[in-house]
């Protein structure tokens, strides 16, 4: 286990819908990441927070948003979904965002049909 | 070309191999690679983390890094069953990108 939590595990929806992704970092980390895994892309990364601040921007779509609170945790929302939005999508969390190990959570498996 | 380049396999070997993974990269600003293990369904476990070009070893396991050749390899002594998984590199630049590069992975199984 660890440490990083995310729900739900899984999510089945329909194109042109919405869904939003959480994710609860690790006790003390800052920095959040956010990646999605589809089998002909492999794993990808979308976008990172620091400390509630937006730090690096991936391969995200502009459909998709994402934020971290003041608590830590953070959301990835996902919107006018399509097919090929279907993936895992994980997120990791690590001490400071900088040269540091990232750990990841279990992921949300999303099924749009 | 794509940044990250490994062989997805899958690689089949008897328990008790040693086994080598590896990936090759394109991006010579790549400073910090990292090896994960993916179990079917899971979200990926780090297992080891190099800085620069050198061996690191952490029990049955050996990372190393030729920074010259934009070569990585993981190797693993004495493969268990339980070491079937999908092994996937990882890399950053550092230096305020930190984000991941990963591999698309190697599907490993160890037969008993």
């Amino acid at each position: 286990d660890s440490g990083v939590t995310q729900t739900p595990k899984h999510l089945i929806t329909a194109t042109g819908q919405r869904v939003t992704l959480r994710c609860s970092p690790r006790s003390g980390d800052l920095s959040v990441y956010w990646y999605q895994q589809s089998l002909d892309q492999g794993l990808q990364f979308l976008i990172q927070y620091y400390n509630g601040e937006e730090r690096a921007k991936g391969n995200i779509l502009e459909r998709f948003s994402a934020q971290q609170f003041p608590d830590l945790h953070s959301e990835l929302n996902l919107s006018s979904l399509e097919l090929g939005d279907s993936a895992l999508y994980f997120c990791a969390s690590s001490v400071a965002g900088a040269a540091d190990t990232q750990y990841f959570g279990p992921g949300t498996r999303l099924t749009v049909l | 070309q794509k940044e990250v380049e490994q062989d997805p396999g899958p690689l089949s070997v008897p328990e008790g191999a040693i086994v080598s993974l590896n990936c090759t990269y394109s991006n010579s600003a790549f400073q910090y690679f990292m090896w994960y293990r993916q179990y079917s369904r899971k979200g990926p476990e780090l297992l080891m983390y190099t800085y620069s070009s050198g061996n690191k070893e952490d029990g049955r396991f050996t990372a190393q890094v030729d920074k010259s050749s934009k070569y990585i390899s993981l190797f693993i002594r004495d493969s268990q069953p339980s070491d079937s998984a999908t092994y996937l590199c990882a890399m950053s630049a550092g230096a305020g990108s930190y984000q991941l590069t990963f591999g698309k992975g190697t599907k490993l199984s160890v037969i008993p």
